[in-house]
């Protein structure tokens, strides 16, 4: 059973564009929200995190965005460029867990 | 800080072999976790350990296993490898503390045939 659904499986931006991969959740003890980005023949690398209790976090051109209601959560990447090719992964943690629950992930690529 | 150091980085082996993998977590840091990754499953967890005790198993069948060191070295042993144990396995340590991000490393190539 896949706790962390995530959606769309591949996505192709052009240069300059908004990306946006959506996580949806069932498991309302989930509490902390972190996105992993990998690159090719890396390891996943924590890129942005929130918590329920704000509705929107913002660093750089990445934004996280929250709705509680909905169980779902989305990643935005602003003026996207071809460096943030990559896979993403969203994940969740229920409180006092150490260990994440991940989406199947998005693999991003942005033409230039 | 040197990061997650996975060894070695490739691995090919014959159904039926079994296989040990080594992971070195970033200094300091006692939790030790490996995942599985494949093209259709994603990052799947295999186990966690804390202090030499594992405090956390994924549901995947007994010839996976792991162990960790007193120095927070881990490794993962696969028995009797199958067709289907052919993945990218990773190594993630972190801090002791909820919530603590996961730094993995990257990667073991493992390859069945």
């Amino acid at each position: 059973q896949q706790q962390v659904k995530q959606s769309p499986q591949s996505l192709i931006v052009q240069k300059g564009g908004i990306s946006i991969i959506n996580c949806a959740y069932e498991n309302t003890a989930f509490d902390y929200f972190p996105w992993y980005q990998q690159f090719p023949g890396k390891g996943p690398a924590l890129l942005i995190a929130i918590r329920p209790d704000v509705s929107e976090k913002k660093e750089g051109r990445f934004t996280i965005s929250f709705n509680k209601s909905a169980k779902q959560f989305s990643l935005h990447i602003m003026d996207s460029q071809p460096g943030d090719s990559a896979t993403y992964f969203c994940a969740a943690l229920a409180g006092g867990s150490y260990i994440p629950t991940f989406g199947r992930g998005t693999s991003l690529i942005v033409h230039p | 800080k040197a990061g997650v150091t996975q060894t070695p980085r490739y691995l090919i082996k014959t159904r039926g072999q079994q296989v040990t993998l080594s992971c070195s977590p970033i200094s300091g840091h006692r939790s030790v976790s490996w995942y599985q990754q494949t093209p259709g499953q994603g990052l799947q967890f295999l186990f966690e350990y804390f202090s030499e005790t594992q405090r956390n198993k994924g549901n995947f069948p007994g010839r996976f296993s792991g162990r960790q060191f007193s120095n927070s070295r881990s490794e993962m042993n696969v028995s009797t490898l199958e067709l289907g144990d052919s993945a990218l396995y990773l190594c993630a340590s972190s801090e002791q503390g909820i919530n603590s991000p996961l730094h993995f490393g990257n990667g073991t190539r493992l390859t069945v045939t």
